[in-house]
């Protein structure tokens, strides 16, 4: 059966420091990946999304950038972090058919 | 106009009663429909998909109305563990391989004993 990880699962940063966020998918091959944020109160916001290795597509201009360096492993990274980015980021895998996406555990990011 | 407009609740209801939601979406090209279902500080989880016949999976009933753009979840005999943010979905496709799911923002069910 398939599984997703996510890592870390909770995060304290201060403003102006890197991130990066580990997400990996097993038990399947070729997955959509996807990036995610949900904020306090608020729905689901699509980030970034990859079809493929090294392929990503970016759905919100932000100082957030995406890679997907072998084809189970999706990175979310930053810079530089700013206080708006505080929130709850989600990783989630598809089939290549589209259909339903599963997601894993998530990060709870908390920038100060 | 958001894709995807769900009433946001609360909607509090006791053991037992039977409960409703709503949700309706923009794009008439939309090609496959969800509920999720979120606890609190958790990640989504799929509760079941949304056919054009209407579908049920025990106490839970899924209804899509093509014409109206238009879905519904219907929960029969709550339970506590029902208590959650129930998320609409709705999947409109978008190339060969892709996929872009729309979220509603969740509406709120709190059932208690």
């Amino acid at each position: 059966s398939q599984t997703i990880h996510q890592w870390p699962a909770t995060l304290v940063q201060p403003v102006g420091s890197p991130l990066s966020l580990e997400c990996t998918v097993e038990g399947t091959s070729n997955p959509n990946l996807y990036w995610y944020r949900q904020a306090a109160g608020r729905g689901l916001q699509l980030l970034f999304y990859s079809v493929g290795i090294g392929q990503i597509s970016s759905e919100v201009p932000q100082n957030l950038s995406a890679s997907r360096p072998q084809d189970r492993q999706f990175i979310l990274s930053s810079k530089k972090l700013l206080l708006s980015d505080s929130g709850f980021y989600l990783c989630a895998w598809s089939d290549r058919v589209p259909g339903s996406q599963y997601f894993g555990p998530g990060t709870r990011l908390l920038v100060l | 106009r958001k894709e995807v407009e769900q009433d946001p609740g609360p909607f509090n209801v006791p053991e037992g009663a039977t409960v409703a939601f709503n949700c309706t979406y923009s794009n008439s090209a939309s090609q496959s429909f969800f509920w999720y279902r979120q606890d609190c500080r958790k990640e989504p989880k799929l509760l079941m998909s949304v056919y054009s016949s209407g579908n049920e999976d025990g106490r839970f009933t899924a209804q899509l109305n093509r014409a109206s753009q238009y879905i519904s979840l219907l929960i029969r005999d709550s339970k506590l563990s029902d208590s959650a943010t129930y998320l609409c979905v709705v999947n409109v496709g978008r190339g060969s391989t892709l996929g872009r799911l729309y979220f509603g923002r969740g509406t709120q069910l709190t059932v208690w004993p």
